[in-house]
């Protein structure tokens, strides 16, 4: 069976520090997976892609570790508008599957 | 920016009754997804859509629901007859394909049932 685990939190941090998620997986034919961001009670949002050569784009950085199968994202320079659910969502096995799976989520409330 | 967008953002519904929930995908996008969000748990997967049928189904996916894509724009998903623990967030999301399957959501419909 296809899992995703996460930690759920909630992570408090203060303005300005760096926090890192991770998550693991259980199907190692994997080959994609993605971070999403969710604020309360509305639709997930695309954050990230997830490479094993590291992916990043701003202050979010994404890792694929695929020998220990897990997945990080890491945020530097923490923003109030960065307080939310974040959902580690894989894998996508491309055999045919169209569905993700999704993590329960990691929240994160960043405090002035 | 091309979005996803969900019709109603609200239902009521009493138990037993049928309801329906309108989507329309983004316009170039080929995959279509239902998924659903009951309050306080993960995001779960319901069913996949490409080339006018079924791709792949979850085991919540039972003979009560059922999916129609019945003209160029609009992906419905019908419930038959609704159970009290049929309420949650119903998110509509679609993909090109391409980029690595990366999905889009439109903003969701919250089916409460009485």
């Amino acid at each position: 069976r296809k899992e995703v685990e996460q930690d759920p939190g909630p992570f408090n941090v203060p303005e300005g520090a760096t926090v890192a998620f991770n998550c693991t997986y259980s199907n190692s034919a994997s080959q994609s997976f993605f971070w999403y961001r969710q604020d309360c009670r509305k639709e997930p949002k695309l954050l990230m892609s997830v490479y094993s050569s590291g992916n990043e784009d701003g202050r979010f950085t994404a890792q694929l570790n695929r020998a220990s199968q897990y997945i990080s994202l890491l945020i530097r320079d923490s923003k109030l508008s960065d307080s939310a659910t974040y959902l580690c969502v894989g894998p996508y096995s491309g055999a045919g599957s169209y569905q993700l799976t999704f993590g329960k989520g990691t929240k994160l409330s960043v405090i002035p | 920016e091309p979005e996803v967008t969900q019709t109603p953002s609200h239902q009521v519904t009493q138990m037993g009754q049928e309801v329906i929930l309108r989507c329309v995908p983004i316009s170039n996008h080929l995959y279509f997804y239902w998924y659903r969000q009951i309050l306080g748990q993960k995001v779960e997967f319901l069913v996949s859509f490409y080339n006018n049928e079924i791709s792949e189904k979850s085991e919540i996916f039972d003979d009560q629901f059922s999916v129609e894509r019945p003209d160029g724009s609009n992906f419905t998903l019908k419930i038959r007859s609704t159970k009290l623990e049929d309420s949650a967030m119903y998110f509509c999301a679609s993909s090109s394909g391409t980029g690595g399957w990366k999905l889009f959501f439109g903003s969701g419909t919250q089916l409460s049932v009485l």
